[in-house]
């Protein structure tokens, strides 16, 4: 199983301000079978990102994703009200599909 | 416009069997890129995929899970469901139901989700 780690736990920031977060897997995921996720408290989780950079319809452009092999990063450009939440990676290019821990966007 | 929803008892007793349902409207669950799937998330903690399900019956579980869990299909109410034996109080959380966009033998991302039902087992 592929073991996915997001860093920070816990990142503090202002509106305006530029997130970037992170996902390190334990193996290779190639061809980017890497996605991000939103989630608000008491709401399901919103697919943002998949194939590792290709955001999902309706995401603001302000929502990109990077990465290759080992190493895969979530930035969020400009930081709005409505984007403090947690946010998940998942890998798809194993079975089973795994989720990180999650990094909590806090103000 | 797809939606999901899931369905079942919110109270469980150890050690039952938990039975949830999903129903999907807004296409049919016979579409030949997607599976079905089923996620948890314990109270606090994070997202832990069960397991997913092809229109056809052909099925993927997470190992951890595999040997109490069953997920299956029904293509004539277009639904699908999942099972949980032998529960603990371990298995308390918001179960998830989605779609997911298949890239093979039920491996993928999660385009679309139920809004969640909670599930606790307790005596």
């Amino acid at each position: 199983e592929i073991v996915l780690t997001q860093s920070p736990g816990t990142l503090s920031l202002s509106p305006g301000e530029r997130a970037t977060l992170s996902c390190r897997a334990s193996q290779s995921v190639s061809s980017g079978f890497l996605a991000w996720y939103q989630q608000k408290p008491g709401q399901a989780p919103r697919l943002l990102i998949y194939g590792a950079s290709i955001r999902a319809t309706g995401i603001p452009v302000r929502f990109s994703g990077s990465g290759s092999g080992t190493d895969f990063t979530l930035t969020i450009s400009r930081l709005e009200p409505e984007d403090f939440a947690v946010y998940y990676c998942q890998q798809y290019l194993t079975s089973p599909n795994s989720f990180g821990q999650g990094t909590k966007l806090e103000i | 416009q797809l939606q999901l929803q899931e369905s079942g008892p919110g109270l469980v007793k150890p050690p039952e069997t938990l039975s949830l349902t999903c129903t999907v409207s807004g296409d049919s669950i016979s579409g030949s890129s997607y599976y079905w799937g089923w996620i948890r998330q314990p109270p606090g903690k994070g997202l832990e995929w069960i397991g997913s399900v092809y229109y056809s019956g052909s099925t993927n579980y997470n190992p951890s899970l595999k040997s109490r869990v069953t997920v299956f299909v029904d293509t004539s109410k277009n639904q699908f469901s999942l099972k949980v034996n032998s529960v603990t109080a371990a298995d308390t959380a918001v179960y998830y139901c989605a779609r997911l966009r298949n890239w093979g033998s039920g491996r993928g991302f999660f385009e679309y989700w139920g809004q969640g039902a909670l599930v606790t087992v307790s005596s």
